[in-house]
């Protein structure tokens, strides 16, 4: 098991270009988010997909767009990179299920992250 | 105010000490509470979670939830080096189609050897 796999690892792009970012996961679930991490800003959500066929703004979304690709892939394009997009952005998956007393958990599992660089 | 609160550190301890982390939230519909650590250039996993409020223990770390003070805790028992990373507490509404967490900023915790 890979778990949530993401490429590239680094980009360097210069202001303008276009680039997408891959993350795929064969954990059979059925959510899949994109975050960005920030100096002193925390994780912040991009956009998500509850279930293949759906996607939903998250908190951030301007500048970038999503694609559900399947049940395994969920990618992350920015069509014209601005250096305020320099970050760290993380994919993550889940599945909901129920654990007894502890209801119904949804607990999300990330990838190893892609730093991108705009200039 | 921000949703959910956490003191970004650094903290810095000797090896075998207690830390405690701590995180305050303002939305009362927080149902699921987490805690996620983070190596140095790693992505975040789920360390533990807790449904509602309580406690709840797992080999040297143990997670408290106070609702009533809207107050959640970690804290690590004979801290260790490896134990060095940033803690990061998330939690979630219950009910519904809502999957989104709400993250703190995180807390860097060193511990010297």
């Amino acid at each position: 098991n890979a778990g949530v796999t993401q490429t590239p690892k680094f980009q360097v792009l210069k202001t303008g270009q276009s680039m997408t970012l891959q993350c795929a996961q064969d954990m059979n679930h059925n959510s899949m988010y994109w975050y960005r991490q920030d100096p002193g800003m925390g994780l912040r959500l991009i956009y998500y997909s509850a279930s293949e066929g759906t996607t939903d703004k998250g908190e951030v979304p301007n500048g970038y767009n999503v694609s559900r690709l399947n049940k395994r892939e969920f990618s992350l394009r920015l069509e014209s990179a601005a250096p305020s997009q320099t970050s760290v952005y993380f994919c993550a998956s889940s599945a909901i299920y129920f654990a007894g007393t502890s209801g119904r958990l949804d607990t999300q599992y990330f990838g190893p992250g892609t730093r991108l660089t705009v200039l | 105010q921000k949703e959910v609160e956490q003191d970004p550190g650094p903290l810095s301890v000797p090896e075998g000490a207690i830390v405690s982390l701590n995180c305050t939230y303002s939305n009362s519909a927080f149902q699921y509470f987490m805690w996620y650590r983070q190596y140095s250039r790693k992505g975040p996993e789920l360390l533990m979670y807790t449904y509602s409020s309580g406690n709840k223990e797992d080999g040297r770390f143990t997670a408290q939830v106070d609702k009533s003070s809207k107050y959640i805790s970690l804290f690590i028992r004979d801290s260790q080096p490896s134990d060095s990373a940033t803690y990061l507490c998330a939690m979630k509404r219950s009910g519904g189609s809502n999957y989104k967490l709400t993250f703190g900023k995180g807390t860097l915790l060193t511990v010297n050897p």
